[in-house]
């Protein structure tokens, strides 16, 4: 299958500090890319569609000023967290189509942050 | 609202016997489904999927069977290995469509013992 990176894979920081994740198509070119949080014990919600060349699509309450999104290329997706605070401790997962292959999204191996 | 529920939250099978995975959804829209599996701390492998069209989709030890009239879809692995412990979601693009963002299902953690 298609293969999804993430970057880097476990962050800590501190609080009100920003945080850049990086979510790269390795092997193929994906025109939408969508970005996950998964707390503990919890499934994967989705918080926004990365769209290439234009802004991205926030999910309901998701705040779109905190949680940065840019896609300036095909194969990349970055997802920045600003200001981070403690409850911004979660796994960012990120995910892309892969257009010729039904559709399927591949998803990336995710970045676990921790705001101390 | 949870339009993808996975309502047993853990289940425990022995090696070599069937592992049944369920998965219900409420929204009639929904026209295909995906089942992955996830380890702790990565992300989550596309293991099988299955359009509407279709009420069985079959891929070597993984079968998904799918009742569009009960909104019920399930994974079959057979036979199942210590291998296949892990938590696996069930999803639906929205917008009825294979490309759509992925609503999943809160998950099932399997555990195959030796």
């Amino acid at each position: 299958g298609a293969v999804v990176s993430q970057h880097p894979s476990r962050v800590i920081c501190k609080s009100g500090t920003s945080v850049k994740i990086e979510c790269r198509s390795l092997d193929f070119q994906a025109t939408t890319m969508f970005w996950y949080r998964q707390f503990p014990k919890q499934s994967l919600m989705l918080m926004a569609t990365s769209n290439e060349g234009s802004k991205a699509t926030y999910e309901q309450g998701v705040e779109k000023d905190k949680f940065l999104i840019n896609h300036a290329s095909l194969t990349l997706s970055t997802l920045t967290v600003t200001s981070a605070h403690p409850e911004d401790s979660s796994f960012y997962i990120c995910s892309a189509i892969a257009g010729g292959d039904g559709g399927t999204q591949y998803f990336g191996p995710g970045t676990r942050l921790l705001v101390l | 609202d949870q339009q993808v529920k996975q309502n047993s939250p853990s289940l425990s099978v022995q090696e070599g016997r069937i592992s049944i995975l369920n998965c219900d959804y409420t929204n009639s829209m929904f026209d295909y489904f995906l089942w992955y599996k996830k380890y702790p701390a990565e992300g989550p492998t596309f293991l099988i999927s299955i359009s509407s069209i279709k009420d069985k989709n079959e891929d070597g030890r993984f079968t998904v069977f799918l009742n569009k009239s009960a909104k019920h879809l399930s994974l079959h692995i057979v036979p199942s290995q210590p291998g296949d412990s892990a938590v696996y979601f069930c999803a639906a693009p929205a917008g009825g469509t294979s490309y759509g963002k992925l609503t999943f299902g809160q998950g099932t953690i399997l555990t195959v013992h030796p």
